[in-house]
């Protein structure tokens, strides 16, 4: 089945460690997106990328960071920087261009909680 | 990207058509509408979009007003599983393709 794919579902971390969140599709899109949710919030864009190899920020990249090495592996990693980093993460992906619409489509995301 | 507004929260019974407005009152000739909804702790799923015409498929319709500057997403017979937050969202197709989110519509389908 063509999907996106997040793991882990369930993530806890110490403070002060990194962790990494994977985001996989086989979509064959070229643009890939993370956005992080605050319970009872709307979604919030970290970072995005729209081709392999260059990747932009988004509104709340500080603490974050993200890799594009190939066109279906977007990683997460969420540093020892990010002051408040238990959240809902939520990866995304779409093809790129201006053609009607291009649709962004979701993954199932992963809970991070901070221990 | 233009600014929405949609109520927080309605109800709907089971059955009865469900109507969401939004308000986008600064939308650009350029952007379109979105509509996508989230079921608690899933990831959002993409309903409908549309640029000025009105939209139909299999879950819903999108009636998009003449002057562009609000729409609405009909639910055309709601199910208890059509529970979810709905967010409208408008956006430029392209140009990094970023989609940004309000808070959206708390849609409670009851028997």
């Amino acid at each position: 089945d063509g999907g996106i794919t997040q793991s882990p579902k369930y993530l806890f971390r110490k403070e002060g460690q990194n962790v990494t969140l994977s985001c996989e599709q086989n979509l064959n899109h070229d643009a890939m997106y993370w956005y992080r949710q605050d319970p009872g919030q709307g979604l919030r864009l970290i970072y995005y990328s729209q081709i392999v190899n260059d990747f932009q920020k988004g509104d709340i990249a500080e603490g974050y960071s993200v890799s594009r090495e190939k066109k279906e592996s977007f990683p997460l990693t969420v540093t020892s920087a990010q002051k408040n980093p238990t959240a809902f993460y939520l990866c995304a992906s779409s093809l790129r261009g201006r053609s009607s619409g291009n649709t962004i489509y979701f993954g199932e995301g992963s809970w991070l909680t901070v221990v | 990207d233009a600014k929405t507004t949609q109520p927080p929260s309605m109800d709907c019974a089971e059955g009865r058509a469900a109507n969401l407005p939004c308000n986008h009152s600064t939308i650009s000739g350029n952007e379109y509408v979105y509509w996508y909804r989230q079921i608690h702790s899933q990831g959002p799923q993409y309903i409908i979009h549309g640029l000025k015409n009105n939209e139909t498929n299999e879950m819903a319709s999108l009636i998009i007003t003449e002057d562009r500057k609000s729409s609405t997403l009909i639910l055309p017979h709601a199910t208890l599983r059509d529970t979810a937050v709905y967010y409208c969202i408008v956006r430029v197709a392209g140009g990094g393709n970023k989609l940004t989110f309000g808070t959206g519509t708390q849609l409670k389908v009851e028997l």
